[in-house]
């Protein structure tokens, strides 16, 4: 069946080092989403790419979607201890009737 | 800001009983689903509702389950019989141009 992989599963950084989760889909998808959970709490949308090759950025996250609709990445400049939570990528493959998470990338922030 | 809400924010059952979930989700929104989250694994796919009916389910989402809209604001997930391992968080979310999860449900079965 259709899989979602996400790299690394944990990431622990200084705080001010940079982050990048990595996505990859065994199919090709519609649009992939991004969303950010932390403890104890529930997703929280970050983002949805659409395009192919497509780069969004929000402050200090950026996005990108890749030319096959098939990965993802999402890199955080300087991290800060606000950015510790799990970042989920969401692959769509056609319309909106499904959607497959990847495992999550835990990402803890040392300050 | 308008916001998916689910009740009861946890649930604990016996092993073989019936339990219902309940979302509202924000009114607007065309697309409707239901996911649950292992404590510590990832967000899994339910179900998906749309024009007041499944649009897509998960093979995880077999004839123990499901779900209704039985009128125009709640949308519910019923787990019949349930067994130790449908313990885990439920979530309902709800999609238009962006997919905004409720706070989810604890679903502890002894």
């Amino acid at each position: 069946g259709q899989q979602v992989m996400q790299i690394p599963q944990y990431q622990h950084v200084q705080e001010g080092e940079d982050f990048t989760t990595y996505c990859n889909s065994s199919t090709t998808l519609s649009n992939i989403q991004w969303y950010k959970q932390r403890p104890g709490g529930h997703p929280v949308f970050l983002i949805q790419l659409v395009k192919s090759g497509e780069v969004k950025k929000q402050k200090r996250l950026t996005f990108q979607f890749g030319e096959a609709k098939k990965n993802s990445s999402l890199h955080i400049t300087a991290t800060q201890t606000t950015d510790v939570g799990t970042y989920f990528c969401a692959g769509v493959p056609t319309s909106y009737d499904k959607v497959i998470f990847g495992p999550g990338t835990s990402l803890s922030v040392i300050p | 800001e308008p916001e998916v809400t689910q009740t009861p924010s946890h649930q604990v059952t016996q092993m073989g009983q019936e339990v219902i979930l309940r979302c509202v989700p924000i009114s607007n929104h065309l697309y409707f689903y239901w996911y649950r989250q292992i404590l510590g694994q990832k967000v899994e796919f339910l179900v998906s509702f749309y024009n007041n009916e499944i649009s897509e389910k998960s093979e995880i989402f077999d004839d123990q389950f499901s779900v209704e809209r039985p009128d125009g604001s709640n949308f519910t997930l019923k787990i019949r019989s349930t067994k130790l391992e449908d313990s885990a968080m439920y979530f309902c979310a709800s999609y238009n141009n962006e997919q905004f999860f409720g706070p989810g449900t604890r679903l502890t079965v002894l």
